[in-house]
């Protein structure tokens, strides 16, 4: 089954700074890549998503990028703000077929003000 | 406003009870989830259905039931509740397909002592 590997486990940056999350993965047959964002008491939100057909997309200040060869895709986020401060969780998955999500271990990030 | 509701945020149990989780979504989504939420280890799927009375195994089905009578309901059952289960369950739904975003309730952390 799908693996979803995910860096750092925590991560704190200074506010206006920009912060950088990275995940692999190992089935090559995974097409859909998002990502989401949960913050304290909270389910996880969905915040960007990208499809295998597309190498990079912005939203804002968020963008995400994906590698199909290395099979690893990465969240940017730019000019990060205190509301940023969150854990970040990305996922792999099929379009058609194995309709399961499967996450990566998570990342906490903080907003340094 | 699109919703997943939980039926509890906090639960204590005894262990060898047997514990229900209920989740209720109003999206009319097909598809339901039962994922588990621990550090370190991410969000891992216990059990999914893509129909009414319909269910799959997801990776970490040992110890767990469902139960999907109504589209709109999806319920975790404990059959006899242990130690290792204590954890944050958090229920979610989407649209049939492996690339539609999923919603998620608010979670339910269950303490079994």
């Amino acid at each position: 089954g799908e693996n979803v590997e995910q860096h750092p486990s925590t991560l704190s940056v200074q506010e206006g700074d920009s912060a950088v999350i990275k995940c692999t993965y190992s089935d090559s047959a995974s097409n859909y890549f998002p990502w989401y964002k949960q913050e304290l008491g909270k389910g996880p939100q969905l915040i960007i998503d990208i499809r295998s057909n597309v190498g990079e997309k912005k939203d804002q200040r968020i963008a995400v990028t994906l590698n199909k060869t290395a099979k690893h895709f990465s969240l940017h986020i730019t000019e990060t703000q205190p509301e940023d401060s969150a854990v970040y969780f990305c996922a792999a998955s099929m379009s058609f077929g194995n309709e399961k999500l499967t996450f990566g271990t998570g990342t906490r990030l903080t907003i340094i003000p | 406003d699109v919703k997943v509701t939980q039926s509890s945020r906090y639960l204590v149990k005894r262990t060898g009870e047997k514990v229900f989780l209920e989740c209720v979504q109003d999206m009319d989504h097909e598809n339901m989830f039962w994922y588990r939420q621990d550090p370190g280890l991410g969000l891992r799927l216990i059990y999914f259905s893509y129909d009414v009375k319909m269910k799959e195994k997801g990776d970490i089905p040992e110890g767990y039931s469902v139960s999907r009578e109504k589209k709109e309901r999806f319920s975790l059952i404990l059959e006899s509740a242990s130690t290792n289960q204590t954890s944050m369950y958090l229920c979610a739904s989407s649209l049939p397909g492996g690339d539609t975003e999923a919603f998620f309730g608010q979670g339910t952390r269950l303490t079994v002592v």
